[in-house]
């Protein structure tokens, strides 16, 4: 089993919709959490943190459920620029290593 | 402020064949870490400099690979000799926090073994 698991992509989805990841992941122990975002043969970037609390930031709002070790990315009013691949990111227990789903890959088409 | 750096972008090399791929972190990250993704798989880590004190290789796959940091500035990683599963990207990241937080990735070296 995969320590991230994230939902097989590709979505494809019209401007203006609103598109919601999920992920999984299978340590309890496991410490931060984030999605980060890559384009096509691009590093990947920091999208966002990922807390307990849940946190929104502009249209991008991210959840995590620590009992049942599920984090979510929803993105609303979605543009042609947020076309990439989200990864769901958690570090281990300890250090900062961080453990990558593969991703979803997300197209936004006019 | 300059990011991350990576050096080459592109390598094509044969089987048996050794490459050095470098990383030049953010001035003043301590943090240095190294990913990779071959072809189909996520992103994995490899290794986790601390200065120029390994703080953890648990991802390293195999003697064929060497990573150093001398003096704490930039880290080379060494394939010696290359085989043809070795392709892929190569990333490295820096930080200043060791929690994970805030890894900057640099733009990664594409690696492939003929």
């Amino acid at each position: 089993r995969k320590e991230v698991e994230q939902d097989p992509g590709p979505f494809n989805v019209p401007e203006g919709a609103t598109v919601a990841f999920n992920c999984t992941y299978s340590n309890s122990a496991s410490q931060s959490f984030f999605w980060y975002r890559q384009d096509c043969r691009k590093e990947p970037k920091l999208l966002m943190s990922v807390y307990s609390s849940g946190n929104e930031d502009g249209r991008f709002t991210a959840q995590l459920n620590r009992a049942s070790q599920y984090i979510s990315l929803l993105i609303r009013d979605s543009k042609l620029s947020d076309s990439a691949t989200y990864l769901c990111v958690v570090t281990a227990f300890e250090g900062g290593k961080l453990i990558f789903g593969q991703g979803t890959e997300l197209s936004v088409k006019p | 402020e300059a990011g991350v750096t990576q050096f080459p972008s592109h390598s094509v090399i044969e089987k048996g064949q050794t490459v050095t791929l470098r990383c030049d972190p953010i001035s003043g990250h301590d943090n240095l870490y190294w990913y990779r993704r071959v072809m189909g798989k996520e992103i994995k880590f490899l290794l986790h400099f601390v200065k120029e004190s390994k703080q953890d290789e648990s991802g390293m796959p195999n003697n064929r690979f060497l990573a150093e940091r001398t003096g704490g500035t930039y880290s080379t990683l060494k394939v010696q000799p290359a085989e043809l599963e070795d392709s892929g990207v190569y990333f490295c990241a820096s930080s200043q926090a060791r929690d994970g937080y805030e890894q900057y990735f640099g733009p990664g070296t594409r690696l492939t073994v003929t």
